[in-house]
């Protein structure tokens, strides 16, 4: 079965600083990993998505992920956080299950940058 | 071009009545998904259609149901109505079925109040 986790709730960081969003994935076969923003009251907007090619995906807003194989990992990175960052952010995979093309979702992670 | 689009924004029901959520897709989009958020939650994934199909459906009880219409807009209905109904009810739309670049856009969602 495919599985994604979020294992951190909330992540605080300071304005400027780096941040990292964690998420782990299970999938069998070849994984299709995405990440997700939602800010309040709003749908989710697209950030960046993995298929294949090299590990290191940029997105949107300055945001990039880094696709790990052997530790079944897709962490979401920012070099400098802003406060506009701050949303809950959702790790999805995609891949065939019984037929379809859905996507599974993380719990989701809260991102907090501090001024 | 318009994105995703889902009516009503907001929707407060009783126990026991039956409500609709419809949904239009992107332009060129064939593929309707539908999630539910709960509060908290990252989405459940409820069904997917595709050129009119169902082609999935996540682990929801019969009193979900959906069709898509021939210019590929969606209805999501939800009969016997439960308090844990109660969610944010979001619409996604595709290219295609399949493929690797089938990134989903979502709607900015309904928020369905269950009374």
């Amino acid at each position: 079965a495919q599985s994604v986790a979020q294992p951190e709730d909330q992540v605080n960081v300071a304005e400027g600083n780096p941040l990292t969003v964690k998420c782990t994935y299970s999938v069998s076969g070849n994984p299709y990993l995405f990440w997700y923003v939602q800010y309040p009251n709003r749908g989710l907007q697209f950030l960046l998505k993995y298929i294949t090619g090299d590990n290191l995906v940029k997105g949107s807003y300055g945001f990039e992920a880094e696709f790990n194989k052997s530790q079944t990992s897709f962490h979401l990175k920012k070099p400098s956080a802003l406060v506009s960052d701050s949303a809950l952010y959702f790790c999805a995979v995609r891949g065939p299950t019984s037929g379809t093309y859905k996507y599974i979702f993380g719990t989701g992670t809260r991102l907090k940058v501090l001024a | 071009d318009a994105g995703v689009t889902q009516s009503p924004t907001h929707l407060i029901k009783t126990r026991g009545q039956q409500v609709t959520l419809r949904c239009s897709p992107i332009s060129g989009h064939k593929s309707v998904s539908w999630y539910q958020q709960v509060l908290g939650q990252g989405p459940q994934f409820i069904f997917q259609y595709y050129e009119k199909e169902e082609r999935g459906r996540g682990n929801f009880p019969d009193r979900f149901s959906a069709r898509q219409f021939p210019n590929y807009s969606s209805e999501l209905n939800v009969n016997a109505l439960l308090l844990g109904d109660s969610a944010l009810y979001l619409c996604a739309s595709s290219l295609a079925l399949a493929g690797a670049s089938n990134e989903q856009f979502f709607g900015p969602g309904t928020r369905l109040t269950v009374l």
